[in-house]
């Protein structure tokens, strides 16, 4: 099993909707979290980080499952500045390497 | 505002060559790690340092070498360019991991194209 593991998508949805990803990860060790945001031929920017059940930030709200190893993004009302990708990121191992998903893409159409 | 600037955005060189890339962060970060990003393939972490003078490979050192004379350089050196090192580079940094992790800062990235 990948330690981190993202469906690529892409996620094709209209203006306004609400969309979620899921992230699932395999280090049950693994005590904070987070989502990056990727635009096309960018860095990878920091969006949220996830320390305990869950973080909201605005339209976004991410949560954490651990007991089925799993965190999701949800974005609601979305904006046709919303299309990325979004990276999830979790510390693994003895020393929190971070370990990197290969993301989803989210297109928002209008 | 943590600010990683990484020396180019765009580089070409020929096959063989020795390639230097630079990064440098002015946080007073610890940790600073070199990543190259392949589509489909997603990030790829080729080395890592969490101090001055020392370094760990990531998942994929082969072909390279990295340097961290000073706290806030972390240079990634490709000592024979071959054409599968084309791909682009990224440059991070972080406060120190354990406990928690922490979040990564990004550089721009270079853009490398072995000829």
């Amino acid at each position: 099993r990948k330690e981190v593991e993202q469906d690529p998508g892409p996620f094709n949805v209209p203006e306004g909707a609400t969309v979620a990803f899921n992230c699932t990860y395999s280090n049950s060790a693994s005590q904070s979290f987070f989502w990056y945001r990727q635009d096309c031929r960018k860095e990878p920017k920091l969006l949220m980080s996830v320390y305990s059940s869950g973080n909201e930030d605005g339209r976004f709200t991410a949560q954490l499952n651990r007991a089925s190893q799993y965190i999701s993004l949800l974005i609601r009302d979305s904006k046709l500045s919303d299309s990325a990708t979004y990276l999830c990121v979790v510390p693994s191992g003895g020393s929190y390497i971070p370990t990197f998903g290969r993301g989803t893409s989210l297109i928002v159409h209008p | 505002d943590v600010k990683v600037t990484q020396s180019s955005r765009y580089l070409v060189k020929r096959t063989g060559e020795k390639v230097f890339l630079e990064c440098v962060q002015d946080m007073d970060h610890e940790n600073m790690f070199w990543y190259r990003q392949d589509p489909g393939l997603g990030l790829r972490l080729i080395y890592f340092s969490y101090d001055v003078k020392m370094k760990e490979k990531g998942d994929i050192p082969e072909g390279y070498s990295v340097s961290r004379e000073k706290k806030e350089r972390f240079s990634l050196i490709l000592e024979s360019a071959s054409t599968n090192q084309t791909s682009m580079y990224l440059c991070a940094s972080s406060r120190p991991l354990g406990g928690f992790g922490q979040p990564q800062h990004f550089g721009d990235g270079t853009r490398l194209s072995i000829l």
